[in-house]
């Protein structure tokens, strides 16, 4: 039973342009959501995150929406740059397991 | 300097073999983790060890044993290596367990190749 789910494997944009990156999950427990970054060889590198108590958190060229009541939340990156083509994980947690539960991934390609 | 580093990077064995994978944190964090990635790309949490204490341990065969000397080390044994344990292990590590507004620091990964 997969909570989070990624449901586009991959994704390509024109560098200049935005990126949006979607993640739904089905726990409603989580109260905190991250982003993480992975370029290949590397382990994942913390992006940003959003409390269940926010429906925005923006930095710099990231933000990350969070719409409670339809599950989903989403990265949206703009301008969109080269060095951004990596996978992108979606991952929740609930504060009383201490646990989190990544989604399976979204890579992405920025063309130049 | 490395926040969260593992060894070895590449790990290639025999069916049957044991092996351990070490991993050790120099952020001062509490709490460390284990998480496995497998062939369909999923990251999942295996344990986690808060100031050298067992808190998470999911469904993972006892054949896997982690090991924290102290909160700087969490070490993972595998016993009786199977095909299946072929994957990607990454050590994790968090400044204190149950906070979720703190996110956990990932190490490199091992690749665990079994022939």
């Amino acid at each position: 039973d997969q909570q989070v789910k990624q449901n586009s494997p991959s994704l390509s944009v024109q560098e200049g342009r935005i990126s949006i990156l979607n993640c739904d999950y089905t726990n409603s427990m989580f109260d905190y959501f991250l982003w993480y970054k992975k370029y290949p060889a590397e382990g994942p590198t913390f992006l940003i995150s959003i409390s269940s108590i926010k429906d925005k958190n923006e930095d710099g060229r990231f933000t990350v929406f969070l719409n409670k009541s339809a599950k989903h939340l989403s990265l949206h990156i703009v301008p969109s740059q080269p060095g951004d083509s990596a996978v992108y994980f979606c991952a929740a947690s609930a504060s009383n397991t201490g646990k989190l539960i990544f989604g399976q991934g979204t890579t992405l390609q920025v063309k130049p | 300097d490395t926040a969260v580093s593992q060894t070895p990077k590449y790990l290639v064995t025999q069916m049957g073999n044991d092996k351990s994978i070490k991993c050790e944190q120099n952020l001062g964090h509490d709490t460390m983790y284990w998480y496995k990635q497998d062939s369909k790309k999923f990251l999942k949490i295996m344990f986690s060890y808060n100031n050298k204490e067992l808190i998470i341990n999911e469904t993972v065969p006892n054949r896997f044993s982690p090991k924290s000397p102290d909160k700087a080390h969490l070490n993972l044994h595998i016993n009786s290596l199977e095909l299946g344990d072929s994957a990607v292990y990454f050590c994790a590590s968090s400044q204190d367990f149950g906070m979720s507004n703190q996110p956990q620091h990932f190490g490199d990964g091992t690749r665990l190749s079994i022939l």
